[in-house]
């Protein structure tokens, strides 16, 4: 299985801050590293797909990096709206992994 | 714009099968790909398994021997079975709509169903 390792495990910022969050892959994959943002009581929603395509409606303050095994997802200008948990999604190889989780706070 | 609705029963026993339907609204069930996920309480998201719409499955490896997800074309619906559940099956659990190929993400999510297994 690829294990997903995400870190930081959560991080507190500010309006207008510059946020890195980086997954880390147990093994070399191709680039099929999606993230999701989820708030709370809510379903996930896709927000980077195969490591650096925007999903249609996501503002392009979001922008996903990275390959082989180490992938990025930042967000520049943090907006209030942004807080939540971030999780990173490989769809490479059987089975699907998430990475733990981000949580971003104010 | 596709919507998905998941339901079923909210409280199952232990021992005895999760049953739940993922309605598929403002699209086709075809060419696509359909995944069920779940988190447990307070937990990270756990990828169960997903269909494609010719019936081709692919399992979580850590439930493969409980689980069962199948397709209804004509009825524009997707079903998980889980069987002989346990506390440890407690969470919300959602359906997702995958693109063409397995590689794609997922790119729209039911709101999900929350499933307690007790006795």
């Amino acid at each position: 299985d690829i294990q997903l390792t995400q870190s930081p495990s959560s991080l507190s910022a500010s309006v207008g801050d510059r946020v890195t969050i980086t997954c880390r892959a147990s093994q070399t994959m191709s680039n099929y590293l999606n993230w999701y943002q989820q708030k709370p009581g809510k379903a996930p929603t896709l927000l980077i797909y195969a490591a650096s395509s925007l999903q249609s409606g996501v503002p392009s303050r979001f922008s996903g990096s990275g390959s082989g095994t180490d992938f990025t997802l930042t967000i520049n200008s943090l907006q209030p709206e942004d807080f939540g948990t971030y999780y990173c999604h490989q769809s490479d190889k059987a089975p699907r992994t998430f990475g733990q989780g981000t949580k971003v706070e104010f | 714009q596709v919507q998905l609705q998941e339901s079923g029963p909210g409280l199952v026993k232990p021992s005895e099968t999760l049953s739940l339907t993922c309605i598929v609204s403002g699209g086709s069930i075809s060419p696509y790909y359909w995944s069920w996920i779940r988190q447990p309480p307070g937990k990270g998201l756990e990828w169960i398994g997903f269909i494609y719409y010719n019936g081709d499955t692919l399992y979580s490896p850590s439930l493969r021997s409980r689980v069962a997800i199948s397709v209804d074309t004509s009825k524009n619906q997707v079903s998980l079975k889980l069987n002989s559940v346990s506390a440890a099956d407690t969470a919300v659990y959602y359906c997702a709509k995958g693109g063409r190929y397995s590689h794609d993400a997922m790119d729209v999510w039911g709101q999900g169903t929350t499933v307690t297994v007790s006795s």
